[in-house]
């Protein structure tokens, strides 16, 4: 119940393209939905983040799409450039005790090729 | 100024040594977690440590302790070190549930 499932495992866009990663989740009572971005050697980054409350949050290339209905949520890459490529994680944060604790979900490798 | 700093990067060391990782943040943030990352590139949470609250993941063995002498500081301590431990270990920190969290550059620990 505290999982957070991510597709795919990896991803290879052309450049220009557009890059979707899915994220699916089963407890309701996941309130916070960030995606962080990690580069090879460096710790992960927050690239965007939403609240169920919206179906869809952007910034710049990237968007965020919210289903709470469905229970998923999915990153959106627009335009895709070679240094969007690296390791995406979705994740998904619980209200109430132990909240302050992110459960990720397994990551995909993104390559964006020229 | 780095925001989340962990020392030492790079940590090898044999099994059944005992090691610790210091992580220091320089945001005021009244949150800290510490992450490990094993080869798969999995994320998992450790400990999250909010003003004097400790919540540990049940999966963490006991041999893992966080320490933190005071808000700016999450220290990780390992005791008995095993094969498995080896993965990177990222300290975090956070001012509130729903504001980002800023890793550190991660530690690579390699037991043999």
């Amino acid at each position: 119940q505290q999982q957070v499932k991510q597709s795919p495992q990896s991803l290879i866009v052309q450049k220009g393209g557009i890059s979707i990663i899915n994220c699916a989740y089963e407890n309701t009572a996941f309130d916070y939905f960030p995606w962080y971005q990690q580069f090879p050697g460096k710790g992960p980054a927050l690239l965007i983040a939403i609240r169920p409350d919206v179906s869809e949050k952007k910034e710049g290339r990237f968007t965020i799409s919210f289903n709470k209905s469905a229970k998923q949520f999915s990153l959106h890459i627009m335009d895709s450039q070679p240094g969007d490529s690296a390791t995406y994680f979705c994740a998904a944060s619980l209200s109430g005790a132990g909240s302050y604790q992110l459960t990720f979900g397994k990551g995909t490798k993104l390559s964006v090729i020229p | 100024d780095t925001a989340v700093s962990q020392t030492p990067k790079y940590l090898v060391t044999q099994m059944g040594n005992d090691k610790s990782i210091k992580c220091e943040q320089n945001l005021g943030h009244d949150t800290m977690y510490w992450y490990k990352q094993d080869s798969k590139k999995f994320l998992k949470i450790m400990f999250s440590y909010n003003n004097k609250e400790l919540i540990i993941n049940e999966t963490v063995p006991n041999r893992f302790s966080p320490k933190s002498p005071d808000k700016a500081h999450l220290n990780l301590h390992i005791n008995s070190l095993e094969l498995g431990d080896s993965a990177v270990y990222f300290c975090a920190s956070s001012q509130d549930r729903l504001d980002a969290q800023y890793f550190g550059p991660g530690t690579r620990l390699t037991v043999t």
